[in-house]
C-alpha cells in the first residue's frame, strides 16, 4: 500500500545540538520528497525537498538525504534554536507522472529546550 | 503573490448536514491537493484536481467530494456528516509545469461536527 514511516514521534534536543528524523516510503516509483514544518495553529510550511535524482541537499542548517535503494530519507538540523520547536512532516509523491499526491509521516515533534 | 486562501476559516455543523470549503489558490497554480488533519491520523490526502478533472483520489467515502473550477478555484463536499469528519481541512495548491513541484498549503479550514 502507500506508506510512508516516520520515525521518532517525538524528539527533544538542547539548543545547539543535531536533531535527525527519519522516513520511509513504500513505493519505488515516489519521486518527490519534500519536508514540512507545522507551528501550533499555523499551516505546514516547506522547509527543504528532494527529488530522486539527487542523494543529498542541504540549505543552510537544514539538509536532507535520500537513500532510494533502501527507500528512506532523512532530515538534518543542525545547531538546533528554540525557534525549530514545531512538528515536522516527511512525505511522498504517490502516483504516476506529475502528481500532487503526496503521502505524509506521521509527523515528529520536536522539542528544542534553550 | 497573495498566498493560498481558505474559507471559511471555522465552521460548525451537526452530524447528517452537509458542508462544502472553498480554496483559492496561488494566482498561476493549477493543481489543487486537499489534506484531513486530526491528531490520530495525521495528514491524510483526500483529493487533486488539476484543469478541472480529479487526477488523484485518496481512500476516503463517496461523501467526500470535489471540484476545480476554471480559475483553479476549488470547492470540497462532504455530505451527510458524521462525528469523525471532524477536522482541519487544508488545501495546497501548485504550479506543475510538467514537474513535481512544491505545495503551498492554506491556513485550513477546521470543522466540527456535533
Amino acid at each position: 500500500g502507500e506508506n510512508v514511516e516516520q520515525h521518532p514521534s517525538t524528539l527533544s534536543v538542547q539548543e545547539g545540538d543535531s536533531a535527525v528524523i527519519k522516513c520511509t516510503y513504500s513505493d519505488s516509483a515516489s519521486n518527490y520528497f519534500p519536508w514540512y514544518k507545522q507551528e501550533l495553529g499555523k499551516r505546514p510550511q516547506l522547509i527543504i525537498d528532494i527529488r530522486s535524482n539527487v542523494g543529498e541537499k542541504k540549505d543552510q542548517r537544514i539538509a536532507v538525504t535520500l537513500n532510494k535503494t533502501a527507500k528512506h530519507f532523512s532530515l538534518h538540523i543542525t545547531e538546533t534554536q528554540p525557534e525549530d520547536s514545531a512538528v515536522y512532516f516527511c512525505a511522498a509523491s504517490f502516483g504516476s507522472g506529475n502528481t500532487g499526491k503526496l503521502i505524509f509521516g506521521q509527523g515528529t515533534t520536536l522539542q528544542v529546550k534553550p | 503573490k497573495a498566498g493560498v486562501t481558505q474559507t471559511p476559516r471555522y465552521l460548525i455543523k451537526t452530524r447528517g448536514q452537509q458542508v462544502t470549503l472553498s480554496c483559492s489558490p496561488i494566482s498561476g497554480h493549477r493543481s489543487v491537493s486537499w489534506y484531513q488533519q486530526t491528531p490520530g491520523q495525521g495528514l491524510q490526502f483526500l483529493f487533486e484536481y488539476f484543469s478541472e478533472t480529479q487526477r488523484n483520489k485518496g481512500n476516503f467515502p463517496g461523501r467526500f467530494s470535489g471540484r476545480q473550477f476554471s480559475n483553479s478555484r476549488s470547492e470540497m463536499n462532504v455530505s451527510t456528516l458524521e462525528l469523525g469528519d471532524s477536522a482541519l481541512y487544508l488545501c495546497a495548491s501548485s504550479m506543475d509545469r510538467g514537474i513535481q513541484e512544491t505545495q503551498y498549503f492554506g491556513p485550513g479550514t477546521r470543522l466540527l461536527v456535533l
